[in-house]
Formats: C-alpha cells, structure tokens, sequence
C-alpha cells in the first residue's frame, strides 16, 4: 500500500482565512483518510472519502478527491488558531495505513 | 480519549535497558499498529496485528519485539536501543472488514534512548 504524501510541507495564514493542503499517491485506492495531529499527541481522524466519492463535507471541512490525478485536497474554512496542527492523508490498503510526512498548518490569530 | 491508551507517556531509557511499551484498547477493534515517527519523517509503519496474528513487519531492526496477547493489548520490547531510535511511538486500532478503516490512536509514548 502506498503512503500519501502532502502538499505543501508547512503553511501559514491568518485567522479566517481557508487553508488548502494537497495529497497525493501512486497506486489504486479503496478509500482515503484524512488526520490531524496536534504537536507530540496521537492522530486523530477526520474524515474518509471512498474511492467512488468526489467530495465529501464535514463541517468546516472539504475534501475532495481525484481518482484519475491520484490526488486529494482537504480545505480548511474559516480557519482558527485551534486549526493549528499537522494534517496527514492516509491511503488505506487491507489492513496497513500509510501515511505521509505531513502539512504542517500555523493559524495566526 | 480516544479509546487507546498507551503507557508510558514518556521514557528514558539506556542503550543497555529492557523495556516495554504497552497499549490497550476498549473499542472492540480486531486490527492494532505500531507507528514510529521521528522529526520531520513520514509516520513509519513498524507492525500490524490482525486478530492477533502479525501481517505485517516492515523490516524493523529486532531489538524491536512486538507481542499481541490478545485482541485489546498490544506490547513493544525494548532491548539495547540506540540513539536513533529516540522517537514518538503510536500504538493505533481498526475495525477491518467494515468497508472503512478509521484508525483510533493513542497519545503515544515519546522515548528517548540515552
């Protein structure tokens, strides 16, 4: 299974402001994960859109994904300093996740 | 609380010491990680457990000795480690077969080989 990787490596913006992280990976997926860590914490899951699905929302939460390009955005609305964080995308193989070396996000309030 | 719980939070330990890493998990999942993450390096799949019988083990050095008692508890043996194996250790678990897998992390133990 092939572990995503995100675009860019690190950002930073001001409060209010949409954030916008990209991922990309190589091979067919089922699904694919989007996660958020807080600084020397564990991940915690955000959403998951299926490889059949083009957008999906949660929240302040958009992610999109593009099968024929490999790739995946996750859009963050209306940021806030709480934001803050690194975001991981994971492709998901059977029973192994992979993922990649992050974005790491910085909301300025 | 996400439903793993890793123990220790944090270890010091030296490169001569034994040591274990424990994790335990009350979601009812069949399927639990270990994950390796350094500074600025990719999370790094160490060894997956489904239904307590390994699948996966990603050519991890064998000072590394993962032990899967049974379905909720998951062990990491530590034996003369090196510096560079001073990292933040994560212990994760599925549910797999159900269409989605959604990974639940504990908060992880930070070790730091001295």
């Amino acid at each position: 299974s092939q572990q995503g990787e995100e675009d860019p490596q690190a950002l930073s913006i001001q409060e209010g402001e949409n954030a916008t992280m990209n991922c990309s990976y190589k091979t067919s997926i089922n699904n694919l994960q989007w996660y958020r860590q807080n600084s020397g914490r564990g991940l915690v899951h955000l959403i998951l859109i299926r490889s059949n699905e083009r957008e999906k929302h949660s929240g302040r939460l958009r992610v999109t994904l593009d099968t024929s390009k490999k790739s995946s955005s996750l859009l963050i609305t209306a940021s806030r300093a709480a934001d803050t964080a690194s975001y991981f995308c994971a492709t998901d193989g059977r029973v192994d996740m992979r993922f990649g070396a992050g974005t790491r996000l910085t909301v300025k309030p | 609380e996400t439903g793993v719980t890793q123990t220790p939070r944090h270890l010091v330990m030296g490169m001569t010491n034994k040591k274990s890493l424990k994790c335990e998990q009350h979601l009812g999942h069949n399927a639990m990680y270990w994950y390796k993450q350094s500074a600025k390096k990719p999370l790094e799949l160490m060894f997956v457990y489904s239904l307590e019988e390994r699948v996966e083990n990603n050519s991890v050095p064998s000072r590394f000795s993962p032990e899967c008692p049974n379905s909720s508890h998951l062990f990491l043996h530590l034996h003369t480690l090196q510096p560079e194996d001073s990292a933040l250790y994560l212990c994760a678990s599925s549910q797999e077969g159900s269409g989605g897998t959604e990974a639940f992390f504990g908060q992880g133990t930070r070790l730091t080989v001295v």
